[in-house]
């Protein structure tokens, strides 16, 4: 099965940097995704890793090392928009996409 | 091009009723996954349907069921309601549901279900 772990809540500054760490375990291993949910929303798209290493996307940039089951997502220049959900998810040989409980993300002015 | 819809976008039921939820995916992708939302338990995976083959399943009981159709809509059906069944239900489209770029869930907006 799948198992994946990431922390409840974290709280940080406008214009700071906020890490958000996911370990996971899974059979069939095919992909990390993190998703950004803000309140009664739908969850969407921010970033996918599938080998070791960082992948930049303007603010964002996500990690992965696939031998310790570790993925996580940087969130650099916060901006009050930022506030929101931020799940992790990871893809078995299957298909199947599983995401963890998700990390709320609390910017402050 | 348009996203994944979802209706109806809200639903009341009762005890001991049965709903069915429906989902139609991007054009052009052909895996839909369904999922449930609640404050306690965050975002819960029920099945994934590729090519009207439910391809894998969740751990949710047999009252909760799912098909999908050669346009590659979905709908997923809950039988005898229960309370601890409110919640939102969320259905993501992806191209073919392996992990290479490109093949990211799309989510639609939710049908939110309050069981009275």
């Amino acid at each position: 099965g799948q198992n994946i772990d990431q922390p409840t809540e974290m709280t940080a500054t406008e214009g700071a940097i906020v890490q958000i760490n996911c370990t996971y375990q899974t059979s069939g291993f095919n992909g990390l995704f993190w998703y950004q949910q803000h309140a009664g929303e739908a969850p969407t798209f921010l970033s996918y890793n599938v080998l070791d290493g960082l992948e930049e996307k303007g603010r964002f940039s996500s990690f992965l090392s696939r031998s310790k089951g570790y993925s996580y997502l940087l969130l650099k220049e916060l901006q009050m928009k930022d506030s929101a959900s931020y799940l992790c998810a990871v893809k078995n040989s299957w298909g199947k996409l599983q995401f963890g409980a998700g990390t709320q993300v609390v910017v402050t002015p | 091009k348009a996203g994944v819809t979802q209706t109806p976008r809200y639903l009341i039921k009762t005890r001991g009723q049965q709903v069915t939820l429906s989902c139609s995916p991007i054009s052009g992708h052909r895996s839909v996954s369904w999922y449930q939302q609640t404050p306690g338990q965050g975002l819960q995976f029920l099945f994934e349907y590729f090519s009207e083959t439910q391809r894998n399943k969740g751990n949710f009981p047999g009252r909760f069921s799912g098909r999908q159709f050669s346009n590659s809509r979905s709908e997923m059906n809950v039988s005898t309601l229960e309370l601890g069944d409110s919640a939102l239900y969320l259905c993501a489209s992806s191209l073919s549901g392996t992990g290479a770029p490109g093949t990211e869930a799309f989510f639609g907006q939710g049908t939110r279900l309050t069981v009275v």
